[in-house]
């Protein structure tokens, strides 16, 4: 039973674009999430987290929105560029630090 | 800072013989580290949990007398595949937390081939 679901295995976006890489949680303990990218035969990276007292956190060109009453997360990144391409992964907590992470998202960037 | 690396990044061993993976973090302490499995196409599956100076915590299904973690010092864990067998191959990745912060810090994997 996946408790964190990334439903598109891959997103293709123009380079200069709007990317947004979606996430749905089931466990209403969860109360903290992450966001990795990833690529290839390497460790996940951190971009950026938010903590459910909270609806959105912005650094740069990543922002996470979070709606706690539809238990979806989302990840926007303005604007797009090839470097970007990677696999993004979701992660969520619920305060003993173990992290369970979504499928991800392999999202390619087109130049 | 919070750099975390993994040695070997890639092994083939044959069936039957163990392997030992060791996770480092280079520039700070770690609170806890966690192993982590990560089969194709799958996302990343907790396998233990690491405190140094005790006892791993183990996730339902791994086996603990398998993948024995040792974790013998604040900037070090190992995690040895012992007995390997061709379907423990797979992508093993540590990550290591600092302090009280929920973000954790991955190495760059360990590939793991059984022959």
């Amino acid at each position: 039973d996946q408790q964190v679901k990334q439903n598109s295995p891959s997103l293709s976006v123009q380079e200069g674009r709007i990317s947004i890489l979606n996430c749905d949680y089931t466990n209403s303990m969860f109360d903290y999430f992450l966001w990795y990218k990833k690529y290839p035969a390497e460790g996940p990276t951190f971009l950026i987290s938010i903590s459910s007292i909270k609806d959105k956190n912005e650094d740069g060109r990543f922002t996470v929105f979070l709606n706690k009453s539809a238990k979806h997360l989302s990840l926007h990144i303005v604007p797009s560029q090839p470097g970007d391409s990677a696999v993004y992964f979701c992660a969520a907590s619920s305060g003993n630090y173990k992290l369970t992470f979504g499928k991800g998202t392999l999202l390619t960037v087109n130049p | 800072g919070a750099v975390v690396s993994q040695h070997p990044s890639w092994v083939i061993c044959k069936s039957g013989t163990s392997v030992k993976i060791e996770c480092r973090s280079l520039d700070f302490q770690a609170t806890t580290m966690f192993w982590y499995r990560q089969f194709p196409k799958q996302s990343l599956m907790l396998m233990a949990t690491s405190n140094e100076g005790s006892k791993a915590t183990y996730e339902q299904g791994v086996e603990k007398d398998k993948f024995l973690i040792n974790h013998a010092s604040l900037t070090l864990s190992t995690l040895t595949v012992t007995s390997a067998h061709p379907e423990d191959s797979s992508f093993y990745i540590c990550s290591a937390r600092i302090g009280e912060y929920n973000e954790q810090f991955f190495g760059p994997g360990t590939r793991l081939t059984v022959l």
